[in-house]
């Protein structure tokens, strides 16, 4: 079946400092990504997303890349503040299938 | 590692009637719970959040008489669709957020509801 697997957690880093958290996936069809994110005290909202290879999902100074070679949906971000401290959430989507498979989550804590 | 547990996870109606459905963490307690639908082939939206012994707060767009949520223990939220009709058909998924490990949150999964 379809899974998502994210690099555990939580991962520390300084404000400014750069952001990768890694996510890898196996799906039987062509997958849409998404990564989703949570903020203390809230829900879980949608960050970026890409439908297709190659596609860049982008949003808030967050990237991910869509690489069907390597099945991977890293996410990236160039200078994180304290203010994206969060656990988020790699997801996917199956062509075939109409419901999401989620990784457990990775969190963030960015320091000052 | 935490559970949470939904039920039921598919639930047939005839248009009109009122469908619940159970968020249950196993584990842990769970002061704050969310939910969420989605619709096919799309993202999740969420719905309310529903914290412990209070009303639920609801996104925009979101009817709170139509979707009644309690909260009404640490390891307990339900959903109720009421007077449910086709549009209503989606998959509902919840969330329960534990307030032991710094709000590390886990899903529920999911209930697919069919309203005929």
């Amino acid at each position: 079946g379809d899974s998502v697997t994210q690099m555990e957690g939580p991962v520390t880093l300084s404000e400014e400092a750069f952001l990768t958290i890694n996510c890898t996936y196996t799906a039987t069809g062509y997958p849409s990504l998404f990564w989703y994110v949570q903020y203390p005290g809230e829900g879980l909202q949608l960050l970026l997303k890409a439908t297709k290879a190659d596609d860049k999902g982008s949003n808030k100074g967050f990237e991910a890349t869509y690489r069907k070679e390597t099945t991977s949906f890293h996410l990236e971000k160039g200078s994180v503040q304290v203010s994206d401290s969060a656990v988020y959430f790699c997801a996917l989507i199956d062509s075939g299938y109409s419901t999401l498979t989620f990784g457990k989550g990775t969190m963030l804590l960015v320091s000052p | 590692g935490a559970v949470v547990s939904q039920h039921p996870s598919r639930v047939i109606c005839k248009s009109g009637t009122s469908v619940k459905i159970e968020c249950r963490s196993l584990d842990f307690q769970a002061t704050t719970m969310f939910w969420y639908r989605q619709f096919p082939k799309q993202s999740l939206m969420l719905m309310a959040t529903s914290n412990e012994g209070s009303k639920a707060t609801y996104e925009q767009g979101v009817e709170k008489d139509k979707f009644l949520i309690n909260h009404a223990s640490l390891t307990l939220s339900t959903l109720t669709v009421t007077s449910a009709h086709p549009e209503d058909s989606s998959f509902y998924i919840c969330s329960a957020q534990d307030r032991g490990r710094t709000g590390e949150l886990f899903f529920g999964e999911g209930s697919r509801l069919t309203v005929l």
